[in-house]
């Protein structure tokens, strides 16, 4: 069974700096999908940024980028220039590339955002 | 992006009671729809996977008696929560996808209080 460990419950960045947020899964399919997804106060569940497994390339939307280590299972998810706005809990996302599309959560990484 | 709409936002209920939860995709057809349970400060617990057209999966652990899904459109899953008791307040998300290859997109949840 596939499972996502995010080891940092909480996680704190000034205002305007960078943070990094952990996670490794375990698979032994070859062929996934990867994503985190940010969840604020409201709740509303909202994708920041998604990896095919089969890419090398990193994927970056805007400040947002990843660091995507196929063998190592591992898939951080680098936030540049912070801001206050960013901070909420942030779900790493596991999805098999088969017929099933359902997705295995992390636990979590709540960040906060100093001014 | 595609909307998901969830209805109510909040309930509360009087123990022994049935309550009916919506998921609505607006503005695409999904044949596919998820239903996750989050408690505070936890994760997204998958419950079950809702198909269009034929009977749910649902996942280890969880009672189909009790959640009983229902899936009779392409736009619409609803979630009863059937002789509920305060152990089941919890937050209840919906999520669906345009495809079996594209980002899911979840509801705006439910808070289920069981009074």
């Amino acid at each position: 069974a596939q499972t996502v460990t995010q080891s940092q419950p909480e996680m704190s960045v000034q205002e305007a700096e960078t943070v990094t947020l952990s996670c490794t899964y375990d698979t032994s399919e070859s062929d996934y999908y990867l994503f985190w997804y940010k969840q604020p106060p409201s709740r509303q569940m909202i994708l920041v940024i998604r990896q095919e497994a089969y890419k090398q390339q990193n994927a970056t939307e805007n400040r947002f980028s990843v660091n995507f280590q196929k063998a190592a299972k591992s898939f951080s998810l680098k936030i540049s220039d912070s801001q206050l706005g960013d901070a909420a809990m942030y779900f790493c996302a596991f999805r098999g590339g088969g017929a099933t599309n359902k997705l295995i959560f992390g636990t979590g990484t709540l960040l906060a955002v100093q001014p | 992006g595609a909307v998901v709409s969830q209805h109510p936002s909040w309930v509360i209920c009087k123990s022994g009671t049935s309550v009916k939860i919506e998921c609505r995709s607006l503005d695409f057809q999904a044949t596919t729809m998820f239903w996750y349970r989050q408690f505070p400060k936890q994760s997204l617990m998958l419950m079950a996977t809702s198909n269009e057209g034929s009977k749910a999966t649902y996942e280890q652990g969880v009672e189909k008696d009790k959640f009983l899904i229902n899936h009779a459109s392409l736009t619409l899953s609803t979630l009863t929560v059937t002789s509920a008791h305060p152990e089941d307040s919890s937050f209840y998300i919906c999520s669906a996808s345009l495809t079996m290859n594209t980002e899911a997109f979840f509801g705006q949840g439910t808070r289920l209080t069981v009074v």
